[in-house]
């Protein structure tokens, strides 16, 4: 496909439990970006990846989140411990250098219980 | 940091009825998107905008740099235009992620 994609497009977990969220970006794209959306709030930003360089991770609510891309392509957010306030739609987007408009997928929807 | 600002919150036109969405900000910036964020949650891409204007069959937007601000025009709504539309930018002098405003949330009645 030409899109971002993302999976699982909805996941259940129960609280404490270990999640991961994967990002598949579209080719040729270097930078990827994690927001996500908690109901009633608008986007946030979690994290940011360009090429080879530090992410920065300044978005990151806790130390409970983390994130990792491997081979400048694929990209997984993993949330430790999931407390309840992690519920939301997490987004991913991606560019390439020198392009500013972002292209984003279609979220993952985690709901924790 | 930069502020992003979203008028009016919420939107509800009849159908065939022309609006005008609002997005201020607060600082210089080197990209500025609309979306609209459709009942399924996805992120629709309008319009890259950081300045000038753009048409796109009946949507149109203008950005002007200068004085911080963009406009959305949807003209002749239709019911499937309803959904919640996103301003948002980046910072003139960054190369990384996007700033939100809160949204517009249009609903058109048939």
């Amino acid at each position: 496909g030409a899109g971002v994609s993302q999976s699982p497009s909805n996941k259940v977990t129960e609280k404490g439990k270990d999640v991961e969220l994967r990002c598949d970006p579209i080719s040729g794209h270097t930078a990827l970006y994690w927001y996500r959306q908690s109901l009633g709030q608008g986007l946030e930003f979690l994290i940011y990846f360009q090429g080879n360089s530090a992410p920065d991770k300044s978005g990151l609510p806790s130390d409970r989140f983390s994130a990792e891309r491997t081979g400048g392509s694929v990209s997984t957010l993993t949330i430790q411990r999931t407390q309840q306030e992690d519920s939301a739609v997490y987004l991913c987007a991606s560019t390439r250098v020198g392009v500013y408009e972002q292209y984003f997928g279609p979220g993952t929807r985690l709901t924790v219980t | 940091g930069i502020q992003v600002e979203q008028s009016p919150p919420d939107l509800i036109l009849q159908e065939g009825a022309n609006s005008t969405l609002r997005c201020n900000f607060s600082d210089s910036v080197n990209n500025l998107q609309w979306f609209h964020q459709n009942p399924w949650g996805q992120l629709i891409n309008l319009f890259y905008i950081p300045s000038g204007t753009k048409q796109n069959g009946r949507l149109s937007a203008t950005t002007v740099a200068t004085e911080r601000y963009s406009l959305l025009y949807i003209s002749s709504s239709q019911t499937t235009d309803s959904g919640v539309y996103f301003c948002a930018v980046r910072y003139g002098g960054s190369q990384g992620n996007l700033i939100f405003g809160k949204g517009t949330k249009l609903s058109v009645k048939p």
